[in-house]
């Protein structure tokens, strides 16, 4: 049972152009998404997140977008630039007192020179 | 403080044979965690410590699979009897109990069993 699907296992976008990367859920019980990025051989590093009581959160070039009612979640990253070429996972957490995340499966995103 | 710390980073191993690896996390943290990564797929949450109490474990961790955290610091996860489906990366990573905080990763010992 998959709870956090990122359907789309690979994306390529030219460089300063902005890439979507897109992330449904299943489980109503989650109130804490997080983004994480990834590259080759190193473990993922923390990008952004959002808690469920807010539909937008914005970090430089990064901005994460919740619809709670759609369960779907989007990370914005604009412009994009080359050393943003990694995979990204989305993670969910659904309650404060059991911090377990639950990812996606990443998308591979190439950004284009 | 240099972020979360594996060891070893790559461990190759015969099948049937134990292995340990060790994870520091970083300092103030309370909280750790292990997942497990293969192939095409997100990290899978094994199990979590708050100080030194084990508080959760996945379905996923089998009997051969333990994990301790003496004293609340660093933790250890054992494989005993190692089997080919075990190959896999292994990701530690630490949080502080705060609400609304981010987990901080490890860079993961990928592990081979041949």
């Amino acid at each position: 049972d998959q709870q956090v699907k990122q359907n789309s296992p690979s994306l390529s976008v030219q460089e300063g152009r902005i890439s979507i990367l897109n992330c449904d859920y299943t489980n109503s019980m989650f109130d804490y998404f997080l983004w994480y990025k990834k590259y080759p051989a190193e473990g993922p590093t923390f990008l952004i997140s959002i808690s469920s009581i807010k539909d937008k959160n914005e970090d430089g070039r990064f901005t994460v977008f919740l619809n709670k009612s759609a369960k779907h979640l989007s990370l914005h990253i604009v412009p994009s630039q080359p050393g943003d070429s990694a995979v990204y996972f989305c993670a969910a957490r659904n309650d404060f007192g059991n911090e377990k995340l639950t990812f996606g499966t990443g998308t591979r995103l190439t950004i284009i020179p | 403080d240099t972020g979360v710390s594996q060891n070893p980073r790559h461990k190759i191993t015969k099948r049937g044979q134990n292995v340990t690896f060790r994870c520091d996390p970083i300092s103030e943290h309370n909280r750790l965690y292990w997942y497990r990564q293969t192939l095409g797929q997100g990290p899978e949450f094994l199990t979590y410590f708050q100080n030194e109490a084990q508080l959760e474990k996945s379905r996923l961790l089998s009997d051969r699979f333990s994990a301790e955290r003496p004293k609340g610091s660093f933790s250890t996860l054992e494989i005993q009897r190692t089997e080919q489906g075990d190959s896999a990366m292994y990701l530690c990573a630490s949080s502080l109990h705060l609400r609304d905080t981010e987990a901080f990763f490890g860079q993961g010992t990928r592990l081979t069993v041949v």
